[in-house]
C-alpha cells in the first residue's frame, strides 16, 4: 500500500498567489515525521519544512507552512506569495519511528507534484 | 556551510560494467543514506549506515553493495550494470539527536547505462 500519496501530478499558480500541495500518508506508527522537499530541474533535493507527529502547532518556514491534520492523515504544503523560482517538483516524505529527533529511519517519498508558477 | 559531496556528478557506463559512487557526508554527521531516483520517479531508499554499521536496507539489488569507511565517507558499488540502473543516485547525511534529524541531500550522481 502506498504510504505517501500526492494526488496532484501538476499544479499551476499565478505569481504572488498562494498554492496548496496535497499530501496524505498512511502509518500505524505513532511516532513519525513528515517532510517536504523541493527538486528543481537541476535535480538537487532541497529541504523545505518538517512536521513531527507530536507537534502541537503547524510548522512554518518563511513562505512555507504545513497544514497538518493528524486525524485525516494529511500534511499539505502551503506556499504563500508564489515566485517564479518556486517552479519545481515537490515531494512529500515520511519517516517512521521518529522519537524526539532520534531516528535512523529512511524517508518514503510520494510521487511528487510539479508546480508551475506563471508570471 | 559544508554540504554533502558526491562524486562523480555524471557517469556513463556500458551494460555489465561496474560503477562506484562516492559520498562525503557533512562533517560530524554520523548517518549516511543512499537513494535511487529513476526518470520521472520518486526517490527510493537503498541502504543506510550509522556509525559505519549498516542500519537499514531497502530495495537494493544484490548486484549493489555499499559500505561506510572510518572517515565516514560511503561508497555504493554497482556491478553487472543494467539499463534499468540508469538513475539519479542521491546520498544524504544526518546527525542523530538534532531537533528533527533532517537529512541533507547531496547533488546526486546521474548514472547512464548504455
Amino acid at each position: 500500500a502506498q504510504k505517501i500519496t500526492q494526488t496532484q501530478p501538476g499544479m499551476f499558480v499565478q505569481e504572488k498567489e498562494a498554492v496548496t500541495l496535497d499530501c496524505t500518508y498512511d502509518t500505524s506508527d505513532p511516532s513519525y515525521g513528515l517532510f517536504w522537499y523541493k527538486q528543481p530541474s537541476s535535480g538537487e533535493m532541497i529541504f523545505l519544512i518538517y512536521q513531527g507527529s507530536y507537534d502541537q502547532q503547524n510548522a512554518t518556514e518563511g513562505r512555507y507552512s504545513l497544514n497538518f491534520q493528524k486525524a485525516r492523515k494529511s500534511a499539505n504544503l502551503v506556499i504563500s506569495a508564489s515566485q517564479l523560482g518556486d517552479s519545481a517538483m515537490y515531494f512529500c516524505a515520511m519517516r517512521e519511528g521518529d522519537a524526539g529527533g532520534t531516528s535512523y529511519g529512511k524517508l518514503t517519498f510520494g510521487q511528487g507534484t510539479i508546480l508551475t508558477v506563471h508570471p | 556551510a559544508a554540504g554533502v559531496i558526491q562524486s562523480p556528478r555524471h557517469l556513463i557506463k556500458e551494460k555489465r560494467e561496474t560503477a562506484t559512487l562516492k559520498c562525503y557526508p557533512i562533517p560530524r554527521h554520523d548517518t549516511v543514506y543512499w537513494y535511487q531516483q529513476g526518470p520521472g520517479q520518486d526517490p527510493q531508499f537503498l541502504i543506510s549506515f550509522y556509525e559505519k554499521m549498516q542500519s537499514d536496507k531497502g530495495s537494493i539489488p544484490d548486484r549493489f553493495s555499499a559500505q561506510q569507511f572510518s572517515d565516514y565517507h560511503s561508497e555504493l558499488n554497482m556491478s553487472s550494470l543494467e539499463l534499468g540502473d540508469s538513475a539519479l543516485y542521491f546520498c544524504a547525511s544526518s546527525l542523530q539527536g538534532l531537533s528533527y534529524n533532517e537529512q541533507f541531500f547531496g547533488p546526486g550522481t546521474r548514472l547512464t547505462v548504455l
